[in-house]
């Protein structure tokens, strides 16, 4: 069975740039996530998805980051316009759509540098 | 307060030894944890998960849970240095499936 895909796996760009990550789910897992991971820290939610509805963004940064996924399969989460501290490892995950503690598998993630 | 939280480290245990992971967490309704397993520079990988207070194994590993302390732990017998990496406490807290992380402990396994 194949993973989530991420791309790409690495990314610099100069602040106020905008920059797009896509994620590709394992299949049938109606559930995906986009994480925020700065280095030292662990993984903090930024959206999550159930299909393409969106379930949780209450820590998505709405006035520079967006996320989409318009087929409940795929999905892009973009930054415009970055700053230096968006600089951290952007992780996709996925699950399937059960209502309590469903496992999440991760990608391996985009590593963005914000120079 | 933070909502999970971990010791940083790093804990450093020889090989062969057990290594002692802990975690505390403030959401009551929490349900579901989790430990994750992070080399560094990947992602994190799923090790374990567990829903009912006690003991749950798999093979080396064990997860311990008290829901009235509020407290999970991961223990590791007969640690190898391919052991060596950072752990993730994860707790489902706000229902939806949300995982709140703690920040991870660094473990060592020294020869």
């Amino acid at each position: 069975e194949a993973g989530v895909a991420q791309s790409p796996r690495y990314k610099i760009i100069e602040k106020r740039q905008s920059v797009a990550f896509w994620c590709n789910p394992i299949s049938g897992h109606a559930t995906l996530y986009w994480y925020q991971q700065i280095l030292g820290q662990g993984p903090k939610l930024l959206i999550q998805f159930q299909n393409n509805g969106v379930v949780d963004d209450s820590q998505l940064p709405k006035d520079r980051f967006s996320a989409e996924r318009l087929k409940g399969v795929d999905s892009t989460l973009k930054i415009q316009p970055a700053k230096l501290e968006d600089s951290a490892v952007y992780l996709c995950a996925s699950s399937l759509a059960k209502p309590r503690g469903e496992t999440q598998y991760f990608g391996p993630g985009t590593r963005l540098l914000v120079l | 307060q933070k909502e999970v939280e971990q010791n940083s480290g790093p804990l450093s245990v020889p090989e062969g030894a057990i290594a002692s992971l802990n975690c505390t967490y403030s959401d009551r309704g929490s349900q579901s944890f989790f430990w994750y397993r992070q080399y560094s520079g990947k992602s994190p990988e799923l090790i374990m998960f567990i829903y009912s207070n006690g003991d749950k194994e798999d093979g080396r590993f064990t997860a311990q849970l008290n829901k009235a302390s509020q407290y999970v732990s991961l223990l590791i017998r007969d640690s190898q240095p391919s052991d060596s990496a950072t752990y993730l406490c994860a707790v489902n807290t706000g229902g939806g499936n949300k995982l709140t992380f703690g920040t991870g402990t660094q473990l060592k396994v020294e020869l």
